[in-house]
């Protein structure tokens, strides 16, 4: 059955320490989609990044990167250098099986990252 | 600042009540979403509409009835709702999924928080 992983509950660093979230995914589909998404306390999802399955390039935007890795399916994301603002709670999500052309997401528990200054 | 705004941001009402949650997005999308999310939980999809009609309920209770007026709009009338239907109630949108185009990437507004007495 498709699931996605998020093992990390909650994790806590200091500011300027770098963290990764981890992401797995199960899926059947040879075509699938992954994203990441940012929930701060105001409660808007932000999107961060969609990863298509047929591209396995590793993707760099200003703190933030992201690792996927199809040969264990995961697909992890670091940030680093943290900033205060960057505590929020993280989803990893992946696109529907037998979803058609819909937006349906599946979402993985979410990932409660806390940055102290 | 979000393109997908929804009201009221916070809801109190009681179980005999009708009341209803607002939606409204501006970025020409055509396909629009109601979530449903509880404390520390990911997003649970609820209603989809595509082009003003609705493609998927995910077996969601008759007392939430939501209506797609125009392309731009998404309501969610609640009625006689149940003190567990308390949540954050998330509305998104997206590109239509009849173009090859949409992968799934989803615009979500700050939420709604209800509270039912």
């Amino acid at each position: 059955a498709q699931k996605v992983t998020q093992a990390q509950t909650e994790i806590s660093v200091v500011e300027k320490e770098d963290v990764t979230l981890d992401c797995v995914y199960e899926t059947r589909d040879t075509t699938y989609y992954l994203f990441w998404y940012k929930q701060p306390p105001s409660g808007e999802l932000v999107f961060l990044i969609r990863r298509n399955s047929f591209d396995e390039q590793n993707e760099i935007s200003g703190r933030y990167s992201w690792n996927f890795q199809k040969s264990t399916s995961s697909f992890n994301f670091t940030i680093t250098a943290s900033q205060v603002v960057d505590s929020a709670v993280y989803f990893c999500a992946q696109r529907a099986e037998g979803s058609g052309n819909t937006g349906k997401l599946i979402f993985g528990q979410g990932t409660t990252l806390q940055v102290k200054p | 600042d979000t393109e997908v705004t929804q009201t009221p941001k916070h809801l109190v009402m009681g179980m005999t009540n009708k009341k209803s949650l607002k939606c409204e997005q501006h970025m020409g999308h055509r396909a629009m979403y109601w979530y449903k999310q509880k404390a520390k939980k990911p997003p649970e999809l609820m209603f989809v509409y595509s082009y003003e009609k609705l493609s998927i309920n995910e077996s969601v209770p008759s007392r939430f009835s939501p209506e797609c007026p125009n392309s731009s709009l998404l309501n969610l009338h609640l009625h006689a709702l149940q003190p567990e239907d308390s949540a954050l109630y998330l509305c998104a949108s997206s590109q239509s999924f009849k173009l090859n185009a949409n992968t799934g990437e989803l615009f979500f507004g700050e939420g709604s928080r209800l509270t039912v007495l």
